[in-house]
C-alpha cells in the first residue's frame, strides 16, 4: 500500500513565475491537506480540500492556490513566486471521520527554491 | 485560534535513557487533539502518537507516552529507552479532530548520543 507521494521531490524556480505541486494520498483517504514549512520553522497551514473542494483555509495569500480531483490527488498551485516561498511543500492525506480523530499521513515533500 | 509552544530548541540525551520534550497549548475549543510527529532530515513527518482532551488515560505507543495534563495546558512527549534513530526534529501539535488544520509548535531537535 502506497502512501502519500508528492511529486516533483526538488523544484528550482525563478522569482515571478508559477509552480505547481502535485500529491497522491494514501489507499482509502479522501482529504488532503497542504502545508508549507520554511527553514526551521513548523509547518504552517495553507489549505485543505474534501470532495474537490476547499474546505478550510489558513492565512495564505490568493497566489496559493489548489484543486482536487476525483480520484482524491490535489495538487497546490503558486502564482508570481517571491523568494519568501521558498520552503518544503508537504501533503498529508486523511479519512474523513466526523466527529472523531483522523491520523493525518504525510508525504516527503516537495523543496521548491526561489531565485 | 490555536497556539502550540516548544520552548526547547535542542536537546541531547543519551542513548538507552529516557527524554522529555515539553510542549504547552492554547485552545479555545472545548474537545481537541493532541499529537506528535517526528522529522527526519529526509523531510518526511512520522505521526508518533495523539491525545485526545476527553481521554481519561495518557497515551501511550511502544516506547513513546505523552504525558498530558489538561489543567496546565500541557502535552509532554516522553521517550524512554532512546535510540540513535531518534535523533530527528519533533514536532508537538493539536488538531485532527474530525477534520481541519493541524497547528505545530516550533520543534525540537533531539540529538541522541552514543
Amino acid at each position: 500500500d502506497a502512501g502519500v507521494t508528492q511529486s516533483p521531490t526538488h523544484l528550482i524556480k525563478t522569482r515571478g513565475q508559477q509552480v505547481t505541486l502535485r500529491c497522491s494520498p494514501k489507499s482509502g483517504h479522501d482529504t488532503v491537506s497542504w502545508y508549507q514549512q520554511a527553514l526551521g520553522q513548523g509547518p504552517q497551514f495553507i489549505f485543505q480540500y474534501y470532495e474537490e473542494e476547499e474546505r478550510q483555509r489558513g492565512n495564505f495569500p490568493d497566489r496559493f492556490s489548489g484543486h482536487q480531483f476525483p480520484n482524491y490527488s490535489s495538487e497546490l498551485n503558486v502564482n508570481a513566486l517571491l523568494l519568501g516561498d521558498s520552503a518544503l511543500y508537504l501533503c498529508a492525506s486523511s479519512r474523513s471521520s466526523p466527529g472523531g480523530y483522523t491520523e493525518a499521513f504525510f508525504g516527503q515533500g516537495t523543496r521548491l527554491t526561489v531565485v | 485560534a490555536q497556539k502550540i509552544t516548544q520552548t526547547q530548541p535542542g536537546m541531547f540525551v543519551q542513548e538507552k535513557e529516557a527524554v522529555t520534550l515539553d510542549c504547552t497549548y492554547d485552545t479555545s475549543d472545548p474537545s481537541y487533539g493532541l499529537f506528535w510527529y517526528k522529522q527526519p532530515s529526509s523531510g518526511e513527518m512520522i505521526f508518533l502518537i495523539y491525545q485526545g482532551s476527553y481521554d481519561q488515560q495518557n497515551a501511550t505507543e511502544g516506547r513513546y507516552s505523552l504525558n498530558f495534563q489538561k489543567a496546565r495546558k500541557s502535552a509532554n512527549l516522553v521517550i524512554s529507552a532512546s535510540q540513535l534513530g531518534d535523533s530527528a526534529m519533533y514536532f508537538c501539535g493539536n488538531g485532527g479532530t474530525s477534520y481541519g488544520k493541524l497547528t505545530f509548535g516550533q520543534g525540537t531537535i533531539l540529538t541522541v548520543h552514543p
